[in-house]
């Protein structure tokens, strides 16, 4: 079954570190990746979003991620972690199930940043 | 460009009530869903709309019904409120869809308290 997979339920960084949130999926077919976050009661903001081409793609707010087929992973990297990054990550897949066009949600990870 | 706009905000209700939430998609977006997301529960898929019509319909009792205006204005009822209900309600909209190759972008939310 197609899932979406975030391991880490909390992480918890110093501000200037360096960060990776892991986000692992399981899809048949070519999959459509996103990252969003979300700040405190508030919706979801797109970080960015691989749908072909080049595995590393760039994003806002100084965040990368990178698609590696082979591992069906597309982490999410930030070399340093300001104290406004703070919130919940949530990786999604774009999916066709069926005649079903649907988005997989991870069940997002919880960055704290430590000053 | 204005973004997803979603009404109201905040609103208690008590049980056995029932709540009608509305959002506004980005201009000449056709496609409006909804979720609800509560702690540890992650995002939950409520439905999708597009061009009036339910496209995709996820695992909830039929207490929660939506529709969308020919101004692709898209609204979500829920019936007969129950605790469980409470939960911060999230408005998405889309050119074409959510799901295969498509970008979606949400709204502020909606919280609702059932009490």
């Amino acid at each position: 079954a197609q899932s979406v997979t975030q391991p880490d339920i909390h992480i918890t960084v110093s501000e200037g570190a360096s960060l990776e949130l892991r986000c692992n999926y399981s899809y048949g077919a070519t999959p459509y990746l996103f990252w969003y976050v979300q700040s405190p009661g508030q919706g979801l903001q797109l970080l960015l979003k691989y749908f072909s081409g080049d595995t590393l793609v760039q994003g806002i707010k100084g965040f990368e991620a990178e698609f590696k087929r082979s591992q069906s992973s597309f982490n999410l990297r930030k070399p340093s972690v300001h104290w406004s990054d703070a919130a919940e990550y949530f990786c999604a897949v774009g999916a066709l199930i069926g005649n079903n066009r649907k988005l997989i949600w991870g069940l997002g990870t919880s960055l704290a940043v430590n000053p | 460009k204005a973004g997803v706009t979603q009404t109201p905000r905040y609103l208690i209700k008590t049980r056995g009530q029932q709540v009608t939430l509305s959002c506004s998609p980005i201009s000449g977006h056709r496609s409006v869903s909804w979720y609800q997301q509560t702690p540890g529960q992650g995002l939950q898929f409520l439905f999708e709309y597009f061009s009036e019509t339910q496209r995709n319909k996820g695992n909830f009792p039929g207490r929660f019904s939506g529709r969308q205006f020919s101004n692709s204005r898209s609204e979500m009822n829920v019936s007969t409120l129950e605790l469980g209900d409470s939960a911060l309600y999230l408005c998405a909209s889309s050119l074409a869809g959510q799901g295969v190759g498509n970008t979606i972008y949400f709204g502020e939310g909606s919280w609702l308290t059932v009490v």
